[in-house]
């Protein structure tokens, strides 16, 4: 079983419409969560962290933590073609010192 | 404008050859984050320090790869010999604090690839 996990999708939806993204992790002791945002050919760009459970928001975004379940999730509304790219999941626990663990991605298409 | 840098953009080397990756953190971050990227694995953690102390690089092939920090202002990722497989875009990142470590920065990235 992988670390983190995500469904690679692709996941498209219409301009307008909310995205949902998801992501589930298998060590308990993880402490914080984290969304980024890698467009082709680039790198990887935080967009979202959170750290205890319940949802947080920033603009468009907003992340969802359930610790309990072991699940976290980035809801995208309003989404835009900019939006388009991979949302990688990522989380760092404190075993073996604080490393960060990334999900595979998933890759969103937002159709204008 | 911080950022991270890294060096080369780049490599096509021959099977066999030594390669070595250069990461700059940006400057304060007290951890360093080497991850190779494909599109088989995703991004994969090979080694991380914390101010210049290796933590874990068990996501290094031993026998052919090694990470080092000789100062607070260089990491460094070495291949040797490098092999077709190791063919990815390897991905330096820094970050600073405890518990929120991952929010990191990401470089823009070193392209290898071994023929």
């Amino acid at each position: 079983q992988k670390e983190v996990e995500q469904n690679s999708g692709p996941l498209s939806v219409p301009e307008g419409a909310i995205a949902s993204l998801n992501c589930t992790y298998s060590d308990r002791v993880s402490q914080s969560f984290f969304w980024y945002r890698q467009y082709s050919g680039k790198s990887p760009e935080l967009i979202m962290s959170i750290y205890s459970n319940g949802d947080k928001e920033d603009g468009r975004f907003t992340a969802q933590l359930n610790k309990a379940s072991q699940y976290v999730s980035l809801l995208i509304r309003d989404s835009q073609p900019s939006d388009s790219a991979t949302y990688l999941c990522a989380v760092t626990s404190d075993t073996g010192g604080f490393k960060t663990i990334f999900g595979a991605g998933t890759r969103l298409f937002v159709k204008a | 404008d911080a950022r991270v840098t890294q060096t080369p953009r780049d490599k096509v080397t021959e099977m066999g050859q030594e390669v070595t990756m250069r990461c700059q953190p940006i400057l304060g971050h007290n951890t360093v984050f080497w991850y190779r990227q494909t599109m088989m694995q995703g991004l994969e953690l090979l080694a991380y320090f914390r101010n210049r102390a290796p933590l874990d690089d068990s996501g290094m092939p031993k026998d052919r790869f090694s990470a080092e920090m000789p100062d607070a202002t260089l990491a460094t990722l070495k291949i040797q010999p490098s092999e077709p497989r190791d063919s990815a875009v390897y991905f330096c990142a820094s970050g600073f604090g405890s518990g929120n470590t991952g929010e990191l920065f990401f470089g823009e990235g070193s392209r290898l690839t071994v023929l």
